[in-house]
């Protein structure tokens, strides 16, 4: 079965504070990787796509890794408007369509 | 309108009413979905419309109904509902399968109560 694991749960972090958010996944045939990041009240918002190990990308503060079992998400120098869940969801093939599995996401803080 | 246009915001029903929620996509998109988005569980996916096709996650049950008028409108149909069944509801659009490279435009989600 395929899946998504995000860990933290949540993770607070001071104004300043690096740090990671990790997206391991465990599916047959992946299609791409991708980051969301979701607002309270809000529906998710799209960052980015990562399709093949040793792949980054990067938006402002943030930056996406890939390996074959694993993503990160690099936050640098973070800000309390980053303060957000981060949503990682995998693209696979099952019985011939294609669909998003998502994992429960990482709720971030960043405290001033 | 731009984007992906869900209403109600939100909704409070009982378990005998029955509702639908709106969803409407103005980015010329021709694949829409579906999504339940409970506390601490992923997301869920419930249906699927793409190329005229509608595609149904087969543990969704049949209280819910999707219904498209168009490739721009992908309606839920919801009938004597549960408790367990109050969440966030999520539509999203992409350009098919292949647009997906640039991800899904989510709306902005009904929140749903059943009482």
């Amino acid at each position: 079965e395929d899946q998504v694991t995000q860990s933290p749960e949540a993770l607070r972090l001071q104004e300043g504070e690096s740090s990671s958010l990790n997206c391991s996944y465990t599916v047959s045939g992946l299609r791409g990787l991708f980051w969301y990041r979701q607002d309270p009240g809000k529906g998710p918002e799209f960052l980015f796509t990562l399709y093949s190990a040793g792949e980054e990308k990067e938006k402002e503060r943030l930056k996406a890794t890939l390996t074959k079992k694993e993503s990160f998400l690099h936050i640098t120098a973070p800000k309390p408007e980053d303060s957000a869940t981060y949503l990682c969801a995998v693209r696979v093939t099952q019985g011939g369509s294609e669909k998003l599995v998502f994992g429960k996401g990482t709720k971030l803080t960043v405290n001033p | 309108e731009t984007g992906v246009t869900q209403t109600p915001r939100h909704l409070v029903m009982g378990m005998t009413n029955k509702k639908s929620l709106k969803c409407e996509q103005h980015l010329g998109h021709n694949a829409m979905y579906w999504y339940k988005q409970s506390a601490k569980k992923p997301l869920e996916l419930m249906f699927v419309y793409s190329y005229e096709k509608l595609s149904i996650n087969e543990s969704v049950p049949s209280r819910f109904s999707p219904e498209c008028p168009n490739s721009s409108l992908l309606n839920l149909h919801l009938h004597a509902l549960q408790p367990e069944d109050s969440a966030l509801y999520l539509c999203a659009s992409s350009q098919g399968f292949t647009g997906v490279h640039y991800g899904y435009t989510f709306g902005s989600g009904t929140r749903l109560t059943v009482v």
